[in-house]
Formats: structure tokens, C-alpha cells, sequence
């Protein structure tokens, strides 16, 4: 089944203790990207990849690195959680980053920063 | 800027009575995408549809119908006969477009800011 997935789903945590979130899709897509979901502020990108070892930052990248060492596989780091990063979290993939490419998004990670 | 503005943050309303959200964007491109998602208590972004620019046909799709209107930059959603099972937080989003130098569309998706809707039985 082709499918996005996230890990954890659920996470709860302290200030400062590092933490990765990781995304892997098997749809060989080449586009992959991050979004976090706030009150009031809808979906914003977070960072993005457009293939292997092709990273780059979206609308809200502060706080957070990734990587794009495999095709399929596009993890999330928090070096340094703060509060602020309290939030739901979308891994999404697409073939390529064609605006007419349906997104496929995970079912998401909820994070809570204490 | 591309921007994508919902404007009702919560709607109430009871089993079987139909309803519209709205979605207004903003966008300099002529070439772009529309799209539906909803988002059940379950948190997951499930996808309704997708429209392009140069499609300016409503679509039905069962009890959901999409009214795009180009000259007023809206993208409305309606159900009719509404569900309990229709209770959820719906986004609409505009995709960047891709220019022929390659430049633009960095393949982000741009949301508005969701409507909750909630149906009573």
C-alpha cells in the first residue's frame, strides 16, 4: 500500500532534549516536505527536498534541520525543542514538485514541548 | 504574495442542512492549483479534490460540490444534506505555480487557515 509514514505519533518532551521525527514514504517520490499545523495559522512549510541530498528552507524553518540521505526517507530534527514547537507535524511526498502533483501526507506527529 | 484566506474559523449546523465554506486566494500566477483537504478528529489530512486554473467547471462529487469562480478568486465547498460524519476541519490550499525558467513553485502547498465544522444531529 503506498502510503507516508510518521514516527511517533505522539510525543511528549522537555525543553532542550533533542528529538527526531522521521518520515518514510514507498512511492519512490522524489519530492518530500515538512509542515507544521497551528490554531488559526493553517498548514506552513517547514523545510522541503527536492531529491537526494537536496534540501531547502520553507516559510518557518527555525529551529528545525533535516536530511535527505535516502529517497525514501526525510527525518525531522529538533536540535533544541522549545515550547514554541509545540505543535502538529505533516510529513508530505509527491512524485515531484510539480504544482499539479497530489501531495501524499502522513496521518502526522503531535508534539508537546514542556 | 500568495495567500489563501478562510474566513469562517467555526460553522455549526444541524444534520441535513447544507452548507458552503468559503475560500478566497490571492495568486499573481495564471497557472495554479486549488485543493480541498479535511481533517477528521482523527488528525489526518484526507484529500477531496483538485482543481487548476483553467478548469472553471463546479464539480459534484456525491453530497460535495466545488463552485470555483476565477473572477471573484473563491473556491467554495458545499455538502449538501450534511452528516455527522462531516465533522471536521477542512483546508483549502493553493499550490505555487511552476514558471518556464523553472523558477517559483518550490512544490509547497499554500493553506488557508481551516473551518471547523461541526454537524449536530
Amino acid at each position: 500500500e503506498a502510503q507516508v509514514t510518521q514516527n511517533p505519533r505522539y510525543l511528549i518532551t522537555v525543553t532542550g532534549k533533542k528529538l527526531t521525527v522521521t518520515c518514510s514514504q514507498n512511492m519512490n517520490h522524489e519530492y518530500m516536505s515538512w509542515y507544521r499545523q497551528d490554531p488559526g495559522l493553517g498548514l506552513r512549510q517547514i523545510y522541503y527536498s527536492m531529491n537526494v541530498e537536496v534540501t531547502d528552507k520553507g516559510d518557518v524553518p527555525e529551529g528545525y534541520k533535516v536530511s535527505r540521505k535516502e529517497k525514501r526517507n526525510f527525518p525531522l530534527i529538533l536540535e533544541s525543542p522549545s515550547p514554541n514547537q509545540t505543535s502538529l507535524y505533516f510529513c508530505a511526498s509527491s512524485l515531484y514538485r510539480g504544482p499539479n502533483q497530489p501531495q501524499h501526507f502522513g496521518d502526522g506527529t503531535r508534539l508537546s514541548i514542556l | 504574495a500568495q495567500k489563501v484566506t478562510q474566513a469562517q474559523t467555526e460553522i455549526s449546523v444541524v444534520e441535513k442542512e447544507d452548507v458552503t465554506l468559503d475560500c478566497v486566494y490571492e495568486t499573481r500566477d495564471t497557472t495554479y492549483y486549488l485543493f480541498w483537504y479535511k481533517q477528521p478528529p482523527s488528525g489526518e489530512l484526507v484529500f477531496l479534490i483538485r482543481r487548476n486554473s483553467f478548469d472553471e467547471q463546479n464539480e459534484i462529487s456525491g453530497r460535495y460540490s466545488w463552485n470555483f469562480q476565477k473572477s471573484t478568486s473563491s473556491f467554495n465547498f458545499t455538502i449538501t444534506a450534511s452528516q455527522v460524519v462531516d465533522s471536521a476541519v477542512y483546508f483549502c490550499a493553493l499550490s505555487e505555480a511552476l514558471h518556464l525558467d523553472g523558477s517559483g513553485n518550490t512544490g509547497k502547498l499554500i493553506f488557508g487557515q481551516g473551518t471547523t465544522l461541526q454537524v449536530k444531529p
